[in-house]
């Protein structure tokens, strides 16, 4: 389940099932949105964007999920696997020029 | 695709002593590129932007002569952290807009411990 608190929010989901992160961005100004992974230790790496155009983009067993009414992004990751396991933060942007600003993450565990 | 190098990925310095973290685009040229600083279990917060050949824009509440950004060419970006304290210990990351088709790209990251 999840848990909010001082710590990182975690999604504890077990290997096989599927995995959705979610993100409410703030400024209602942003048309760019992206989801990245970050493991320990390292820098981010991009899983997935969209732009406000698009209410769904597919990638390979990701799909990202834009609802601009309520400002809301999900992440979803088909079939998790032990490897998924890491933080997940989403990101807002003006444009593809602009600076980006991260949400607070999530830490997905992934249970076998 | 797209890489950004950045070195060194950890560093241990002395209180009151500088180090430079650098940051290089491999295989493309990056007219701005972003500086990050994480705390743990905490998100990326911006620092800067660096632009190629003129002043770094930094965040507000970051101090720019503590930070000292330069970006000198189109392959390269600078971070400098001045006269360390421990409280600056935290793990900093760049970022280089690619282009407007393949968005960002990130550093693999510097841990910097002020003892």
């Amino acid at each position: 389940g999840e848990s909010v608190g001082l710590h990182l929010p975690t999604l504890s989901v077990q290997e096989g099932d599927n995995s959705i992160i979610n993100c409410a961005y703030s400024n209602s100004a942003s048309d760019y949105f992206i989801w990245y992974k970050q493991e320990s230790g390292k820098g981010p790496q991009f899983i997935i964007d969209i732009r406000s155009n698009m209410d769904k983009r597919q990638g390979q067993r990701v799909t990202v999920l834009l609802n601009k009414t309520v400002k809301h992004l999900s992440l979803q990751i088909a079939a998790t696997q032990p490897g998924d396991s890491a933080v997940y933060f989403c990101a807002e942007g003006t444009g593809t020029a602009s600076k980006l600003t991260f949400g607070t993450g999530t830490r997905l565990q992934v249970t076998l | 695709g797209a890489v950004v190098s950045q070195h060194p990925s950890w560093v241990i310095c002395k209180s009151g002593t500088s180090v430079k973290i650098e940051c290089r685009s491999l295989d493309f040229q990056a007219t701005t590129m972003f500086w990050y600083r994480q705390f743990p279990k905490q998100s990326l917060m911006l620092m800067a932007t660096s632009n190629e050949g003129s002043k770094a824009t930094y965040e507000q509440g970051v101090e720019k002569d503590k930070f000292l950004i330069n970006h000198a060419s189109l392959t390269l970006s600078t971070l400098t952290v001045t006269s360390a304290h421990p409280e600056d210990s935290s793990f900093y990351i760049c970022s280089a807009r690619v282009s407007a088709l393949y968005g960002y790209t990130f550093g693999s990251g510097t841990r910097l411990t002020v003892v």
